[in-house]
């Protein structure tokens, strides 16, 4: 079975630092995709960012990028010139690929923006 | 283009009774996945249909049932409610295509309570 484990529950940073977020999950699966997911106060969950596990080179959009370590089973979220919109509770989550659509999310890490 | 939409957006219920809960895709989805996030927690994988069928299911009781219409709108059923029932239940839809599944949009949710 797939399990997603983010350590960290809580996180503040000031306005414009850059925010890590650490992501580790287990698999036996060889293919399978990745994602952070963010869930602002207003509840609608929203994809980040995504990263499929047979593409080496890490995805980027925009200020958010990721450091996938496929061996390592590691999957980090980097935010850059974090901004007060990014305040919102943001989710890691593994989808084995060619199976259902099942996403196993771990628990969540609630990041504050602080100006 | 409209997003993926849920009703209602807020249920109260009492233990023991039934309840209904509607997502509609977003246009050319046919795909629509169900999951349910109690508070504090990442969301659980409930059911997905597929071309009214129905392609996974999670580790919940048959309590819990679902099913797509031709439109590719879909029903979440849950009977005999519980006092652990109340969530946020999120439906999410998706575009499968040959050779795996594509990125899943997510719907604002259904708070549903049950006192």
């Amino acid at each position: 079975a797939q399990t997603v484990t983010q350590s960290q529950p809580e996180m503040s940073v000031q306005e414009a630092e850059t925010v890590t977020l650490s992501c580790t999950y287990d698999t036996s699966e060889n293919n399978y995709y990745l994602f952070w997911y963010k869930q602002p106060p207003s509840r609608q969950m929203i994809l980040v960012i995504r990263q499929e596990a047979y593409k080496q080179q890490n995805a980027t959009e925009n200020r958010f990028s990721v450091n996938f370590q496929k061996a390592a089973k590691s999957f980090s979220l980097k935010i850059s010139d974090s901004q007060l919109g990014d305040t919102a509770m943001y989710f890691c989550a593994f989808m084995a690929m060619d199976r259902d659509d099942k996403i196993i999310f771990g628990k969540g890490t609630r990041l504050h923006i602080l100006p | 283009d409209a997003g993926v939409t849920q009703s209602p957006t807020h249920l109260i219920k009492t233990r023991g009774q039934q309840v209904t809960l509607r997502c509609s895709p977003i246009s050319g989805h046919k795909s629509v996945s169900w999951y349910q996030q109690v508070l504090g927690q990442g969301p659980q994988f409930i059911f997905q249909y597929y071309e009214k069928e129905e392609r996974g299911r999670g580790n919940f009781p048959d309590r819990f049932s679902a099913r797509q219409f031709p439109n590719y709108s879909s029903e979440l059923n849950v009977n005999a409610l519980l006092l652990g029932d109340s969530a946020l239940y999120l439906c999410a839809s998706s575009f499968p295509w040959t050779g795996g599944t594509d990125t899943q949009y997510f719907g604002p949710g259904t708070r549903l309570t049950v006192l």
